[in-house]
């Protein structure tokens, strides 16, 4: 069963970028895709995007076009989001989770969480 | 691409039943039989209790069951159980590979 193990949490200034990582234990992504989803304190689940590496496809949501990069390393069955020109807002907890495509589309596992916390 | 709509909070107890709906459109819930439930307890990351409209995953209580009527679909949570308190939340394809979420119902288990 595989389990997705992310990096721990980070503390950025404003105008600075962080890298997340999300190491699939027990799998990989190679089959499926990687989603990233964020979580402002209290706040809903929100959808920042992800990269099908069977397509080689990725597609952001709108709101971070431009300012983030998913991607995966399959050596190292680890998948990775880059947000930059951080601010404020940003502060959330990042979840990455496995994208299933075949006779569906899910997510499932997931990881658990790191907290990015945006603060001068 | 808007989220879907889920009430802000249901409420129900011990033993009785429960149902958490999701309203989207013809490009996302109505379009597709992709919709998606996940049950998050607070500081907890999501989980999944819900893929294509109605299948349970593996693991996941039968009395967790989905649904779908046009462009809305719904989560029914039978003998409700107080560890069920949590925030549920709905997923839909809305094509090119992506997924939109509701913005989360509460749920409480009086």
């Amino acid at each position: 069963q595989v389990h997705l193990v992310q990096s721990g949490a980070e503390v950025k200034k404003p105008g600075s970028s962080v890298k997340v990582s999300c190491r699939a234990s027990g799998g990989s992504f190679s089959m499926y895709g990687i989603t990233w989803v964020r979580q402002a304190p209290g706040q809903e689940l929100e959808r920042m995007g992800g990269f099908i590496p069977l397509l080689g496809t990725t597609n952001y949501a709108q709101k971070f076009q431009g300012r983030v990069t998913i991607s995966t390393d399959e050596s190292t069955t680890t998948g990775y989001m880059e947000l930059t020109s951080l601010r404020s807002e940003d502060t959330a907890v990042y979840y990455c989770a496995r994208f299933h495509l075949t006779s569906g589309y899910w997510l499932d596992p997931w990881g658990q969480g790191t907290l990015v916390t945006v603060s001068s | 691409q808007s989220a879907l709509t889920q009430p802000r909070s249901v409420s129900g107890s011990p033993g009785q039943s429960v149902t958490i709906s999701c309203a989207g459109t013809s490009n996302d819930v109505g379009g597709y039989n992709y919709v998606s439930w996940y049950q998050q307890h607070p500081g907890k990351a999501p989980k999944l209790m819900i893929f294509d409209v109605n299948e349970r995953p593996s693991g996941v209580p039968d009395r967790f069951s989905g649904s779908k009527f046009g462009n809305t679909a719904s989560l029914t949570i039978s003998g409700l159980q107080t560890e069920d308190e949590a925030d549920y939340y709905c997923a839909s394809y809305a094509g090119s590979y992506t997924v939109i979420f509701g913005g989360g119902t509460k749920l409480n288990v009086l």
